[in-house]
């Protein structure tokens, strides 16, 4: 099974700074890596795919980067709808996995 | 737009079953592959199973692979989830939700359906 861990736990931001999020893989794989933000009491909503392609519907200022082990979700200005719990997950190997989530929270 | 409806959940035994659905409209259902995941309560997400959209492959998490069963009827746009043995650890937020075209990413999502797993 591959781990993914995602770093920080917790990222203080605020409104309007850029936001890096981090995720590791235990095995390299290519760019089978997706995105997810999760608000309190919502389902996910999936971000990222192909580990940089944005979803239908997805603001310009969400990007994803990384290949191999290393992936990263860079969100540019954080706006106040963006402060949620994040995921990666990796979609290369069965089966598949979640990281344990960033909270991304208002500093 | 999308509609994914989860429906089942409930209160059951360690040891006992539960039959979760997922009725779903707003896109051809049987051009899918669907998925279930799970969410304890105050975790994060892992993923439980997939069907491809003509059911002739399944996948398992190693969690509940041989306890659990997926399954779907293209005829009536309804995805389910065959729950056995349950345990404590079960309890969870069970969620369907689509399966991308060109990528097993999970691109629209129900709201959940709880099941708890206690005496």
């Amino acid at each position: 099974e591959i781990v993914m861990t995602q770093s920080p736990a917790t990222l203080s931001v605020s409104p309007g700074e850029r936001a890096t999020l981090s995720c590791r893989a235990s095995q390299f794989f290519s760019s089978n890596l997706a995105w997810y933000q999760q608000k309190p009491g919502q389902a996910p909503r999936l971000l990222i795919h192909g580990a940089s392609t944005r979803a239908t519907g997805v603001p310009a200022r969400f990007s994803g980067s990384g290949s191999g082990t290393d992936f990263t979700l860079t969100i540019s200005s954080l706006q106040s709808e963006d402060f949620a719990v994040y995921y990666c997950q990796q979609y290369s190997h069965w089966p598949l996995t979640f990281g344990q989530g960033t909270k991304v929270e208002i500093k | 737009e999308v509609h994914l409806l989860e429906s089942g959940g409930g209160l059951v035994q360690p040891g006992g079953s539960l039959r979760l659905s997922c009725a779903a409209s707003g896109f051809t259902f049987s051009s899918y592959a669907m998925t279930w995941l799970r969410q304890a309560p105050g975790k994060g997400l892992e993923w439980v199973s997939l069907i491809s959209g003509s059911a002739d492959s399944t996948y398992y998490g190693d969690s509940v692979r041989g306890r659990f069963t997926i399954s779907r009827d293209n005829s009536k746009n309804t995805l389910f989830l065959q729950m056995n043995s349950l345990r404590a650890e079960d309890t969870a937020v069970y969620y369907c939700a689509t399966v991308e075209i060109a990528a097993v990413a999970f691109a629209d999502w129900g709201q959940g359906t709880l099941v708890t797993v206690s005496s």
